[in-house]
């Protein structure tokens, strides 16, 4: 079946504008996260969605960044005010219901901001 | 909260060599460990997963142990091809809907 999808693959942004990622989980799978992955380093866990309890933002490394998830399923990431620092890759995953372990993850997002 | 040590940091073997990547976390609540394979370009990959109740899984050529007293996991690759040339990630999960965390990742290089 379909795995997650993530749009943009590529987003060039200049310095102080919003942008948005979106993330499309695998049908049927109740919990979604999002990682920042910066160039050369791991993955830094930013937001998690499951079902219809209250995300968990403690990831989350400014007020710039927020994200909501829709009906359960896709999820934007939403960045205002761009910095440069904020140039990575943005991964998304899903997992099944049950034991929520297994992460499947997107292809990413790769931010630049200029 | 949980915090993940993985090592080394990059890794070269010959081809046909085995190669052992070493993970350590602190929170004795993880009970699920994680590998993730991350090729160029792409999202990682779940290539296999040990839960706290087992000292070792086998699949095919990847194998990982864990060892809970000493709280430390490994990866272990054998008769290694080009083609696993990659970066590995481990990751260490308490039970129940709770957030993953990562090591930092190895670079495993395969020279043929």
């Amino acid at each position: 079946g379909a795995g997650v999808s993530q749009s943009p693959s590529n987003k060039v942004t200049e310095k102080g504008k919003d942008v948005e990622l979106r993330c499309d989980p695998i049908s049927g799978h109740t919990a979604l996260y999002w990682y920042r992955q910066s160039l050369g380093q791991g993955l830094e866990f930013l937001i998690y969605f499951q079902g219809n309890s209250a995300p968990d933002k403690s990831g989350l490394p400014s007020d710039r960044f927020s994200a909501e998830r829709t009906g359960g399923s896709v999820s934007t990431l939403t960045i205002q005010r761009t910095q440069q620092e904020d140039s990575a890759v943005y991964l998304c995953a899903s997992s099944p219901p049950g034991s929520g372990d297994e992460q499947y993850f997107g292809p990413g997002t790769r931010l630049t901001v200029t | 909260g949980e915090n993940v040590e993985q090592h080394p940091s990059t890794l070269s073997v010959q081809e046909g060599d085995s190669a052992v990547i070493k993970c350590t976390y602190s929170d004795s609540a993880s009970n699920y460990f994680p590998w993730y394979k991350q090729e160029l370009g792409k999202g990682p990959q779940l290539i296999i997963d040990i839960r706290s109740n087992v000292g070792e899984k086998k699949d095919q050529r990847i194998a990982v142990t864990l060892n809970k007293t000493a709280k430390h996991f490994s990866l272990h690759i054998t008769e290694t091809q080009p083609e696993d040339s990659a970066v590995y990630f481990c990751a260490a999960k308490p039970g129940g809907y709770q957030k993953v965390t990562f090591g930092i990742g190895t670079k495993l290089q395969v020279i043929p």
